[in-house]
């Protein structure tokens, strides 16, 4: 059973483009969580999705960033027009049950540089 | 609001001795406990879930207790090795359908030959 899977693994945009981070979930696995770590900083929260559905964004900035999971492909994170604050490592993880009820599975993470 | 703190923020030990690293949270009201390992430049491994009913969880050479009341958890590594060395965090759900895992800032281990 391959483990949460994330691509790219390391991106870099210049000022004012849009990235899109892609994070398939392990095989079974319906709930899909993103995280941010900024440098020096900790890991933060950003969004939780189900399948169609988001359970929870209240750590998403307002605006820029959004995220979806499609019933058929990966969730994606995209990020509108980068600035230079975006750089960090976004991780995924995924779930077999609902939210905290059981371990979170993280991906190796895209490290997004903006120049 | 809940905040997790960790204690060491740093620890460097010689081999083979026991280790233990503190993780406290402020509002008690969890529903499980989780430690993760963190290499450099790597994505985070679970290491131990602890549930709020259990008091203590063991894998190998790891052990993570948990006291809700005094909203405490503690992970003892025993005879520890160079390979233990990376970020350990501590992170407990929250949020709604307790997707949202709130971390600490970790303790960054170094353990040396």
């Amino acid at each position: 059973n391959a483990g949460v899977m994330q691509n790219p693994r390391h991106l870099v945009r210049r000022r004012g483009q849009e990235a899109r981070l892609r994070c398939s979930p392990m095989k079974g696995h319906s709930h899909v969580y993103w995280y941010r770590q900024l440098p020096e900083e900790g890991l933060k929260f950003m969004v939780y999705l189900q399948k169609e559905n988001i359970i929870d964004e209240s750590g998403m900035p307002k605006e820029r960033f959004s995220a979806e999971f499609p019933k058929e492909g990966p969730s994606i994170l995209r990020i509108q027009q980068v600035v230079r604050g975006d750089s960090a490592a976004y991780f995924c993880a995924s779930s077999p049950q609902q939210g905290g009820t059981d371990t979170q599975y993280f991906g190796p993470g895209t490290r997004l540089t903006v120049l | 609001k809940q905040e997790v703190t960790q204690i060491p923020a740093a620890l460097s030990v010689p081999e083979g001795e026991n280790l233990v690293l503190n993780c406290s949270f402020t509002d008690s009201a969890i529903y499980n406990l989780q430690w993760f390992r963190q290499d450099p430049g790597k994505g985070l491994t679970s290491l131990l879930l602890i549930q709020s009913s259990q008091r203590e969880q063991t894998s190998g050479r790891l052990n993570a207790s948990l006291d809700k009341s005094s909203g405490r958890s503690t992970l003892y590594i025993a005879a520890s090795q160079p390979g233990d060395s990376a970020t350990y965090l501590c992170a407990v759900p929250g949020g709604t359908s307790y997707g949202k895992l709130t971390f600490g800032q970790g303790t960054i281990l170094t353990v040396h030959p």
